[in-house]
């Protein structure tokens, strides 16, 4: 069964302070692998996308790798801001015809001053 | 966000009653879905379409129905709610390039009482 797992469910962290999200996932055929931040009472806005052949991917604080082999993906944020706190999901897409989305139940982060 | 908007926001319904949510998009993109939300689940996917008039079901499409008869207008029945059918509801897009850009809608919650 295709499933996509994270971990921790949630995290608290200070301000400033830096943390790394996991995602396992078990998804068959691969085709790329997406994070998204989810601020309450909003939609999930994607941070990157990564394929197959590539091992990692940055948007400004956001660092995300990816290793095909073990099926493993982490997220670490750097310098958390209050405004990282948000639900932190994980994606895999199975590249099929209707480029299906198998989504994570996500990582709930709370930063504190 | 930006070019996909739904609505209503927020609907509160009774058993029984029949729901239309609407989602309107102004990227002229063929892709349109509807998800939704649920505690301790992933979004997951009930219906959706790859051009006007053409539409397929998703993993949990039992008692919902779509219909596409605009490029930009993507809506979503509850045939007859149910309580089961309480969740935050959310509509996406996909935009060009490969891999495919998921733009979600910032969703609405509905409650069957």
């Amino acid at each position: 069964k295709n499933q996509v797992e994270q971990s921790p469910q949630s995290l608290i962290i200070l301000e400033g302070k830096n943390c790394t999200l996991q995602c396992n996932y078990t998804v068959s055929p691969f085709s790329n692998l997406r994070w998204y931040k989810q601020d309450t009472g909003r939609g999930p806005v994607s941070l990157t996308i990564m394929t197959f052949s590539e091992n990692t991917k940055s948007n400004g604080r956001y660092t995300a790798t990816l290793d095909a082999d073990t099926k493993q993906s982490s997220l670490h944020i750097t310098a958390s801001q209050l405004s990282d706190s948000a639900s932190y999901i994980c994606v895999v897409s199975d590249g099929g015809a209707t480029n299906k989305l198998i989504f994570g139940t996500g990582t709930l982060l709370a930063v504190q001053p | 966000d930006a070019g996909i908007t739904q609505s209503p926001r927020h609907k509160v319904t009774e058993t029984g009653t029949p729901v239309t949510l609407r989602c309107h998009q102004t990227e002229n993109h063929r892709y349109m879905y509807w998800y939704r939300q649920d505690p301790g689940h992933g979004l997951r996917l009930i219906h959706y379409s790859y051009g006007v008039k053409d539409t397929d079901k998703g993993e949990v499409s039992d008692g919902y129905s779509v219909s596409r008869s605009k490029t930009e207008d993507f809506l979503l029945t509850l045939e007859s709610a149910t309580s089961s059918q309480t969740s935050v509801y959310f509509c996406a897009i996909t935009g060009t390039g490969s891999p495919f850009g998921y733009t979600f809608g910032s969703g609405t919650r509905l409650t069957v009482v």
